[in-house]
């Protein structure tokens, strides 16, 4: 069965700090990973991965995928109360279709 | 350029009705994803349309059935519902199948 797992499921920092959530995938026909923010309702887009090992930058959001290892990672450094969200990760299977099969996502919540 | 939309935003209908949610693409995507997100949960893929044609399905029963308009644009419809349909129901629009899906801002059904 595919399966996505996110770690940690909820985290708790304070403004300024860097975390790193993580996104480990089980999936067959693998095409890509996905990084979604959710704040309310509409999961925006943060990144596409498809090869391993080449690291994607947005400003203080970066994302690397590990195809052999089965898992990605999302950075954020310096962290601001705007960044309160749920993190949700996302593989894309390719079968007549892609579809994406997502993970619990990870609730991050910034303190002042 | 106008992003995905969905309608209506919010809806209560009681167990054993019938109800239709609508999606329009992004303008020059043609291929529409639709999932569902229950509370607390990533969201799960119900099935996607590629040039007027179903063109995958995840788990969901013959219940949930969907059209893909010339326009790109889509439904969503859910017959006899279920207690347990109650969930926030998103739509993803994609330039081809296997591309980022953008998503909506989904509309939000309660099952009395």
């Amino acid at each position: 069965e595919d399966k996505v797992v996110q770690s940690p499921l909820s985290l708790v920092v304070h403004e300024g700090d860097t975390v790193t959530l993580n996104c480990s995938y089980e999936v067959t026909n693998f095409r890509s990973l996905l990084w979604y923010k959710q704040e309310k309702k509409a999961p925006t887009f943060l990144f596409m991965l498809t090869s391993s090992g080449i690291e994607k930058k947005s400003g203080r959001l970066s994302s690397i995928l590990d195809k052999k290892e089965l898992f990605s990672i999302l950075n954020i450094t310096a962290t601001q109360t705007g960044d309160s969200a749920i993190y949700l990760c996302a593989a894309m299977i390719y079968n007549q279709g892609g579809k994406l099969i997502f993970g619990q996502g990870t609730e991050l919540s910034v303190k002042p | 350029e106008t992003g995905v939309t969905q309608s209506p935003t919010h809806l209560i209908k009681t167990r054993g009705q019938q109800v239709t949610l609508r999606c329009s693409s992004q303008s020059g995507h043609n291929t529409v994803s639709w999932y569902q997100q229950a509370l607390g949960q990533g969201p799960q893929f119900i099935f996607q349309y590629y040039r007027e044609e179903e063109n995958g399905r995840g788990n969901f029963p013959p219940r949930f059935s969907g059209l893909q308009f010339p326009n790109y644009s889509s439904e969503l419809n859910v017959n006899a519902l279920e207690l347990d349909d109650s969930a926030l129901y998103l739509c993803a629009s994609s330039p081809d199948r296997a591309e980022t899906q953008y998503f909506g801002p989904g509309t939000r059904l309660l099952v009395l």
